[in-house]
This record gives C-alpha cells, sequence and structure tokens, in this order.
C-alpha cells in the first residue's frame, strides 16, 4: 500500500512551457486535491475532485487544468507556465471530504524560469 | 499562532519539555479540526483530529484541545524529542471548497 504518490518530484520549466504533475492513490478514495504551497504559506487548493470524471475548481485555480479520468489518477496541468508557478505542489487524498483527513502525497517542487 | 505574513512563527523549547502550538480558526461553522505535521522536504502528515463536540482528544505524546467559543485549537507535545521539529499546521472543515482549510503553520524548533 503506498498511499499516494507524486511524478515527478522535481522539474525545471522555461516560461512558457507546460507538463503535466501525475497523482496516484491506492486507497479506493473518491476525493482528490492539488494544493500548491509557497513559502511561509499554509496550502492553497487549486483543484480537487469528488469523483471519477469530475472536476472543481478551488481557491487559486487560474493557470492550471486537471483531469481525472480514473479513479486513482489525478492529474494537474501547466499550459503555459510563468514564474509565479514556482511552487511546491502536493496532491491529497480522502475517503469523506469534510469529516476525515486528507492524505498527502511527497511533494513535486517546480521551477519556473 | 498562524502568520499572515511570509515568515512563519517559531516556537523554541528545550528537549524534554512540552510544546504547546496554538491555532486560531476562522470559520464558526467548522465541525471537524485536524493537526498535520511536515517535516522539511516531505508532505503533510496526519497527527491528531477532534470534532467539535468533544473539547479534548489525546494521542501518543500529542493532546488537541479545543475551544469553540474562541475558535481556537492547541496542540500540546509531551516530552518533546528531536524528531518532533517540523512545520505543524491546524486545519479546519469550515469554506467554500469541498474540503479542508489549512492554517499557515508554526515551525517548532527543538533545543538540545
Amino acid at each position: 500500500n503506498a498511499g499516494v504518490t507524486q511524478t515527478p518530484k522535481f522539474r525545471v520549466l522555461k516560461t512558457g512551457q507546460s507538463m503535466t504533475l501525475l497523482c496516484a492513490q491506492d486507497m479506493n478514495h473518491e476525493y482528490m486535491y492539488w494544493y500548491r504551497q509557497d513559502p511561509g504559506m499554509g496550502l492553497r487548493l487549486i483543484h480537487y475532485s469528488v469523483g471519477e470524471g469530475t472536476t472543481a475548481k478551488g481557491e487559486v485555480p487560474d493557470g492550471y487544468n486537471v483531469s481525472r479520468l480514473k479513479k486513482q489518477n489525478f492529474l494537474l496541468g501547466l499550459e503555459s507556465a510563468a514564474p509565479s508557478q514556482t511552487s511546491v505542489y502536493f496532491c491529497a487524498s480522502s475517503y469523506v471530504p469534510r469529516q476525515e483527513t486528507q492524505y498527502f502525497g511527497p511533494g513535486t517542487r517546480l521551477l519556473v524560469l | 499562532g498562524e502568520s499572515v505574513g511570509l515568515h512563519l512563527p517559531t516556537l523554541s523549547v528545550q528537549e524534554g519539555d512540552n510544546s504547546i502550538i496554538n491555532c486560531a480558526y476562522s470559520n464558526s461553522a467548522s465541525d471537524y479540526f485536524i493537526w498535520y505535521k511536515q517535516e522539511s522536504g516531505k508532505g503533510p502528515q496526519f497527527i491528531i483530529d477532534i470534532r467539535s463536540n468533544m473539547d479534548k482528544r489525546q494521542g501518543q505524546r500529542v493532546t488537541v484541545l479545543l475551544n469553540k467559543t474562541v475558535k481556537h485549537l492547541s496542540l500540546q507535545i509531551a516530552a518533546t524529542q528531536p524528531g518532533d521539529s517540523a512545520v505543524y499546521f491546524c486545519a479546519e472543515n469550515g469554506g467554500g471548497a469541498d474540503g479542508l482549510t489549512f492554517g499557515k503553520g508554526t515551525h517548532l524548533i527543538i533545543q538540545p
């Protein structure tokens, strides 16, 4: 049982490039989330999903897109990376959205030059 | 307590002492609260949670206290160890998105 895994662990992009971050969970959770974490700040929700085939916007969705084609996977895409998207990205999943803890992946460090 | 700026509040304690980390939550409708520990370079890790029908909950070396009157949450760590050094942040289930709202964290430093 690996829990929540994320790939890649680290990536450097040039402004304007695109990339996809992959999150996978093996706990059969319905809910999955993408957060970004910036220095001195807490986690900010980018997008989330309440089940396979569904996605919704969080607090800071601009510049990102997501897809949940399979229940166990949640993809975060950056179509045209900007330096302001330099951050650490965390994926999380949970059984129940507001009544149970979320389980987090190890994070992806993204640097946009 | 929680920080609103770029610098996390820091709590420095001697090894072996007890630590108390505080959190002021914002939404009076929240009825579920969690404390997370985040070590450098890692993802947040669940420590303990509490529901609004309780004032106190104990785990192994950790205790969470909830004061709904003043919307205050605290995490007590007994006999602090070097491995407790991390950023600790609280989360509540109030808010607009279908999930949790996270505080900005407190950096716990253990002095030998």
